[in-house]
C-alpha cells in the first residue's frame, strides 16, 4: 500500500539554525511529491512540489527539498530558520494509479526558539 | 480570485443531529477532495470527485457520512446522525483541470464540534 511517513511529530530549532523535516514514501509507481504548510486556523498551502525533472526543488520562503529515489525520501530543508516558520508541515504524495488521489503524512510541527 | 470557500467555518451541534458542510471549489477546477483533520489521525482523505463523479470514497468512515457534488461549483458533506467522535476540522480542496499531478488548493476548513 502506498503511504507517507514523516519522522518526528515535533521538531524544535533555534532561530537561524538549519531546519530538516523528514519524509519517506512508499509507492510502487513513480510518485509526485509535495510539501504543504499549515498555519493555525488555516488551510494548507503549497511550499513546493516534485513531479519530474530536477530532483532538487526550491519552494517559497527559502525552503527546498530533494527527491531521492534510492532512499524513497523527500526531506524538507531550510538553511536558516525564522520565527515565522513556526507551523505544521505536511508531506504528501499524489499517486498516478487509482485516479491521482493525494494522501498526506501525519505532519510535523516546527517550533522555532528565539 | 476567490479561493475555495467552505461553510460554515464553525459548527457546534448535539449528538444525533444532521450536519451539512458545504464547499465551493475554485472556478475551473475539476477535482474536489474532502479531508478530515484530527489530532489523533491527522489528515484523512474521505472522498474525492473528478468532473463531479465520485472516484474514491474508501475513506468515508461509515454510512453516516455521505458526499455529493451536484455540479462543478458545489459539493456537500453530510453526517447523519452525528456523533462526538466526528468532531474534527473538515477541509475541502480542489485541483485545476488537467493538472492531475498538481497542487491542491485548500479552503480554510469547517470546525465541527459534536456534543
Amino acid at each position: 500500500a502506498q503511504s507517507v511517513t514523516q519522522l518526528g511529530s515535533h521538531v524544535s530549532v533555534s532561530e537561524g539554525a538549519l531546519v530538516l523535516l523528514r519524509c519517506n514514501y512508499s509507492s510502487s509507481v513513480p510518485p509526485y511529491l509535495f510539501w504543504y504548510v499549515q498555519y493555525p486556523n488555516q488551510g494548507l498551502q503549497l511550499l513546493l512540489k516534485y513531479t519530474t525533472g530536477a530532483t532538487l526543488v526550491k519552494g517559497i520562503n527559502g525552503f527546498e527539498a530533494e527527491f531521492k529515489k534510492s532512499e524513497t525520501s523527500f526531506h524538507l530543508t531550510k538553511p536558516s530558520a525564522h520565527m515565522s516558520d513556526a507551523a505544521e508541515y505536511f508531506c504528501a504524495v499524489t499517486l498516478g494509479t487509482g485516479g491521482f488521489k493525494t494522501i498526506f503524512g501525519a505532519g510535523t510541527r516546527l517550533f522555532v526558539k528565539a | 480570485d476567490a479561493g475555495v470557500i467552505q461553510s460554515p467555518r464553525h459548527e457546534v451541534t448535539e449528538m444525533g443531529q444532521e450536519v451539512t458542510l458545504r464547499c465551493k471549489p475554485i472556478s475551473g477546477h475539476n477535482s474536489l477532495f474532502w479531508y478530515r483533520q484530527t489530532m489523533m489521525r491527522g489528515l484523512e482523505l474521505l472522498i474525492y470527485f473528478n468532473n463531479n463523479v465520485p472516484i474514491d470514497d474508501s475513506g468515508m468512515p461509515e454510512d453516516r457520512f455521505s458526499a455529493k457534488m451536484p455540479n462543478a461549483s458545489f459539493s456537500t458533506l453530510k453526517i447523519q446522525p452525528s456523533e462526538p467522535r466526528d468532531s474534527a476540522v473538515y477541509f475541502c480542496a480542489s485541483r485545476p483541470r488537467g493538472a492531475n499531478t498538481g497542487e491542491l488548493f485548500f479552503g480554510e476548513g469547517s470546525r465541527l464540534t459534536v456534543l
